[in-house]
């Protein structure tokens, strides 16, 4: 069973800093998924991925296969970013995700 | 080109009521998953389907829950007799292709309060 862990739990930060989020992981994994879910409740993919990194404007996604490890990063930092980050695996070879408890990030201005 | 559609946003329920929320995937998604969110807690699987197909149901409460994607319409997820442990946010998922290879996109979920 694959279990994920998120660091940290809890993320505030004043605009315009920094930010990097962890995701680790305890079995091998196809892909990783970052989802981003704003106060409203809704949810939006923000990355799939396998190897690597990946960047989509402020936000940059890697991972480390084989420390089985994750982070995403967002510079330069917003109000708007402020949200939970929820890190997802599928579980074994199956369909079903699994994901972390989320990191809830507030930036402030 | 619309984006997953979930209805209805808010439910609210009596005890021992039925509860039915839809979800109508992309255009061109046949792979949907379901999850909940219970208050405080992380979203958890609860079924994948293909039209007309059930592929995996184990994360779904073996009584009152059951799920179905026909041919034409919307993807129903069915609770019966709710109570109030069913209270949560449900939110539903569509791909492409396997989930496993492919980006999910979600609906804005359906809150359930069972009063």
């Amino acid at each position: 069973k694959n279990e994920v862990e998120q660091s940290p739990q809890n993320l505030t930060a004043q605009e315009g800093e920094f930010i990097t989020i962890n995701c680790s992981y305890s079995v091998g994994i196809s892909a990783l998924h970052w989802l981003q879910q704003h106060p409203g409740g809704g949810i939006v993919s923000l990355f799939m991925l396998s190897s690597g990194k990946k960047k989509h404007g402020r936000l940059i996604a890697t991972i480390n296969i084989q420390e089985k490890h994750s982070s995403l990063h967002i510079t330069a930092s917003h109000p708007r970013d402020s949200a939970v980050y929820i890190c997802a695996v599928p579980q074994g070879g199956s369909e079903k995700l699994v994901f972390g408890k989320g990191t809830k990030l507030t930036v402030n201005p | 080109n619309a984006g997953v559609m979930q209805n209805p946003r808010h439910l609210v329920r009596r005890r021992g009521q039925e509860a039915r929320l839809r979800c109508s995937p992309m255009k061109g998604h046949s792979h949907v998953y379901w999850y909940r969110q219970l208050p405080e807690e992380g979203l958890k699987f609860m079924v994948y389907l293909q039209k007309e197909n059930i592929i995996d149901e184990s994360g779904m409460p073996k009584e009152r829950f059951s799920a179905e994607f026909p041919k034409e319409g919307p993807s129903i997820l069915r609770i019966q007799q709710v109570v109030r442990g069913d209270s949560a946010a449900y939110f539903c998922a569509s791909s492409s292709r396997t989930g496993r290879d492919s980006p999910l996109h979600f609906g804005n979920g359906t809150r359930l309060t069972v009063t």
